[in-house]
This record gives C-alpha cells, sequence and structure tokens, in this order.
C-alpha cells in the first residue's frame, strides 16, 4: 500500500483562500466516500477537520471545507488565519478496509 | 465529553513486545470504532489499525504479523500489542476514537536496548 500523495508544502496570505490535494487511486480516495482531513500544530495531537469526503465534526469551523473529484480529495481553507498554520493530513479507507494518510503538507502563514 | 487516556510503557527493548492501553471516560466503548496511529519523530502520520466494539480488527498489513487489538468493554479500555519490536518502531502512538474527534494525549515509545 502506498501512501496517499500530498503537496509538501504550501502557503498563503491572511485573508486568502487555499487548497491542499490528496491524490490516491480508484482502490482508495476515487473508490470511496471515506476520506479525512486533519489538522496538526507541532507537538499536538491531530485534530480532526473533515470526514467522510465534506462533513464537519462538531466544533470545526465552516472555514474548512473538502471535496473530491476521481482520485483526487481537496481541502480548501477559507479565509486564511495565523493560527491555521499547521500540517495537513489526508486519509482514506481502502477496499479491504485498511486505511492510508497522506505525507502531510505544510502550510505557512506568510 | 469523552476522553481517551493512554498508559503504558515509554521504552521497550528490542524484540520485546510493545504494550499500550487507551481508557475511554466520559462515554461508551458501544457503537463506535476505535483507532490506533503512530508518529516517528519528524515524520508524518502512520494507521495501525482499529477495533469494533464488537471485537472485529482491521489491521495495518505492514504491521499484521506483529499487530494484536484488543477491547474490553466492561473496563472501558481497549489496546495494542506490537511485538518483536525494533528502532524503526519508535513513534509517539496516539489512540483515537473512530475517524479521531477525539484523540489520547500521545505515548512517545523508544525502542531501545
Amino acid at each position: 500500500q502506498s501512501a496517499l500523495t500530498q503537496p509538501a508544502s504550501v502557503s498563503g496570505s491572511p485573508g486568502q483562500s487555499i487548497t491542499i490535494s490528496c491524490t490516491g487511486t480508484s482502490s482508495d480516495v476515487g473508490g470511496y466516500n471515506y476520506v479525512s482531513w486533519y489538522q496538526q500544530h507541532p507537538g499536538k495531537a491531530p485534530k480532526l477537520l473533515i470526514y467522510n469526503v465534506n462533513k464537519w465534526p462538531s466544533g470545526v469551523s465552516n472555514r474548512f471545507s473538502g471535496s473530491k473529484s476521481g482520485n483526487t480529495a481537496s481541502l480548501t481553507i477559507s479565509g486564511l488565519q495565523a493560527e491555521d498554520e499547521a500540517d495537513y493530513y489526508c486519509s482514506a479507507y481502502t477496499g479491504s478496509s485498511t486505511k492510508l494518510f497522506g505525507g502531510g503538507t505544510k502550510l505557512t502563514v506568510l | 465529553q469523552v476522553q481517551l487516556q493512554q498508559s503504558g510503557p515509554g521504552l521497550v527493548k528490542p524484540s520485546e513486545t510493545l504494550s499500550l492501553t487507551c481508557t475511554v471516560s466520559g462515554g461508551s466503548l458501544s457503537k463506535n470504532y476505535w483507532s490506533w496511529i503512530r508518529q516517528p519523530a519528524g515524520k508524518g502520520l502512520e494507521w495501525i489499525g482499529r477495533i469494533f466494539s464488537s471485537g472485529s480488527t482491521n489491521y495495518n498489513p505492514s504491521l499484521k504479523s506483529r499487530l494484536t487489538l484488543s477491547i474490553d468493554t466492561s473496563m472501558s479500555q481497549f489496546s495494542l500489542r506490537l511485538s518483536s519490536v525494533t528502532a524503526a518502531d519508535t513513534a509517539v502512538y496516539y489512540c483515537a476514537r473512530s475517524e479521531g474527534d477525539e484523540w489520547g494525549q500521545g505515548t512517545l515509545v523508544t525502542v531501545s536496548s
């Protein structure tokens, strides 16, 4: 099983919108609507931002939104804020009920 | 408010078995699945596996031969055992509820003699 592919880094200025992509295959991202996104600040546990492609857990800001097209999922952060600077990970389940993570994307807020 | 509290040794000798437990408070283990994830220092997240309240499990294929997940609903605990560990198993280990709406505090496990 290969990890999902994410860009190593993205950046944006406060107030802007950015999008992080997550590319898999038809056996994981493209095959099922079980894509999740996580935010992780240094030294902290990850935080679930999005599940089932575009669903928000309770308490998560709607500035974070998820989508999927084919084998690529995307996380969009709108109205970028300084506190959004963190690492972001996507994940997806496979047909054999195992889970893959992406390699992670470091977001820098300029 | 569900809370997950991890316990277990932070140092394990090579070839021995890593054992961690996650105790759930403020909620039931039923109607959810419970996951383990690890993260080597400076690296990304790796899914270890998950266990349902029924005891059914899914394991990372790369760890399957060494991994056992178990659950004790009466004690509100679920556990991880990873045998024959090597330095490559050194990581922060996390337990989490379902997709990760709740996480444990993380346990740094170092494999070293």
